[in-house]
């Protein structure tokens, strides 16, 4: 079955670099997701990786896919204030059309 | 701002009653999915609509029903509202043909809580 998972807490200190972590248990997922969610707020897509990548980087944001282990990771560097929010990853599956399975999500608090 | 708005922002209703939650897809987006967000959890698939058809189902009960209109804007519909209903319901469109994968934009949700 589907089973997304996430460390729940990681709290860095402004300017270093963080890296959120996420295991899945399906091998036929197509794409990887990582969203945003701040308080109070709907889901922003940062970025996403097909999933016969490896890497991806998209200015401040590198997200890497190990496939034969299902791990996926975001790191975010020189992290601010502002990115302190939710962090979810994602995935979809080949022929499931646009159906998201999200993990548990991850709290980032970035601190001073 | 994703251009996918949703009514109301915030909703409370009385165990047993039934809700209506409405969802207005970016313009030009013929599919709208709807997700179920409890506290502290991540969102939960409920259904996707595709061209006013239902295109697969989470496992939710038959009490969570939907809609969607010839201008593809989307409705939940939820009956017998059970306190464990109370979450962020989340709408997300996109732009696909049946069971392709393309990027979903959410709306900023509904918050129902159920007393």
């Amino acid at each position: 079955g589907e089973d997304v998972e996430q460390s729940l807490f990681l709290s860095v200190r402004e300017g270093d670099s963080s890296v959120i972590n996420c295991t899945y248990t399906d091998s036929s997922s197509t794409y990887l997701y990582w969203y945003k969610q701040e308080p109070g707020a709907g889901l922003q897509l940062l970025t996403y990786i097909f999933s016969n990548m490896d890497m991806k980087q998209d200015q401040r944001l590198t997200v890497l896919l190990n496939k034969k282990d299902k791990h996926l990771s975001l790191r975010i560097a020189d992290t601010q204030t502002g990115d302190s929010a939710i962090y979810f990853c994602a995935e979809t599956f080949a022929g499931g059309g646009n159906k998201l399975t999200f993990g548990t999500g991850t709290q980032l608090k970035v601190e001073l | 701002e994703t251009g996918v708005t949703q009514s109301p922002t915030h909703l409370i209703k009385t165990r047993g009653q039934q809700v209506t939650l409405r969802c207005s897809s970016q313009s030009g987006h013929n599919t709208v999915s709807w997700y179920q967000q409890a506290l502290g959890q991540g969102p939960q698939f409920i259904f996707q609509y595709y061209r006013e058809e239902e295109n697969g189902r989470g496992n939710f009960p038959p009490r969570f029903s939907g809609l969607q209109f010839p201008n593809y804007s989307s409705e939940l519909n939820v009956n017998a509202l059970e306190l464990d209903d109370s979450a962020l319901y989340l709408c997300a469109s996109s732009l696909g043909r049946q069971n392709m994968n393309t990027e979903a934009f959410f709306g900023q949700g509904t918050r129902l809580t159920v007393v």
